[in-house]
């Protein structure tokens, strides 16, 4: 199971775009890349998925670069309520045995 | 679509005890469910793997006679923490993989509420 890394928190303010980088070097050509956002005393929600160059969705987008040992997770324009724990986790559905490792996550604050 | 639910949200339990937590899929079949355990400011930590019709994968240093799992039908995984003790208490967190998700070759996983427990 390829390991992230991503910083452990993030300070923004309302209304700015934050970017969060996450590295994993050693991800598998199978290997799909999903973000998952988390508030305190709640299960995480998904946020985006991707495998290669950009994903965009109604909450999100997500840009990988070709060689996809990395990704970043882009939040347009966030609020308070964005203020939670992100998680970039790397598997795929067709390895044998596959399972979900969370790494530990970045905290963003979005301050007023 | 895509709905994981837990019961109980919250539980409170006197040491000694056995507390048992569900989770279901409410709108989708799942071969495959997760339990997580999460303490305080800290990461989920993936306790085991649950299969439909066959015994649970569980991760190295998680007890298995203590936290029972059963996986009985497509939509139901329950686990059962027993002989509860105070360093238990946790926030338990289930997962569920989307079938169709499966054979798209893509990760469709739905996280569930999650239940806290307190062992007094």
């Amino acid at each position: 199971l390829a390991k992230t890394t991503q910083p452990i928190s993030m300070d923004s303010y309302e209304g700015q775009e934050v970017n969060i980088t996450c590295s994993h070097n050693n991800i598998a050509t199978n290997d799909y890349i999903t973000w998952y956002q988390q508030f305190p005393s709640q299960g995480p929600r998904f946020i985006i998925q991707g495998y290669k160059t950009k994903v965009t969705n109604e909450v999100a987008s997500l840009f990988i670069p070709a060689d996809r040992k990395s990704s970043t997770l882009s939040l347009p324009r966030v609020s308070l309520s964005d203020t939670a724990v992100y998680y970039c986790l790397v598997g795929s559905p067709n390895t044998g045995g596959f399972k979900t490792i969370f790494g530990a996550g970045t905290r963003l604050f979005v301050k007023a | 679509g895509a709905v994981v639910s837990q019961h109980p949200s919250r539980v409170i339990c006197k040491s000694g005890t056995s507390v048992k937590i569900e989770c279901r899929s409410l709108d989708f079949q799942a071969t495959t469910m997760f339990w997580y355990r999460q303490f305080p400011k800290q990461s989920l930590m993936l306790m085991a793997t649950s299969n439909e019709g066959s015994k649970a994968t569980y991760e190295q240093g998680v007890e298995k006679d203590k936290f029972l799992i059963n996986h009985a039908s497509l939509t139901l995984s329950t686990l059962t923490v027993t002989s509860a003790h105070p360093e238990d208490s946790s926030f338990y967190i289930c997962s569920a993989r989307d079938l169709e998700g499966d054979t798209r070759g893509r990760d469709a996983q739905y996280f569930g509420p999650g239940t806290r427990l307190t062992v007094l």
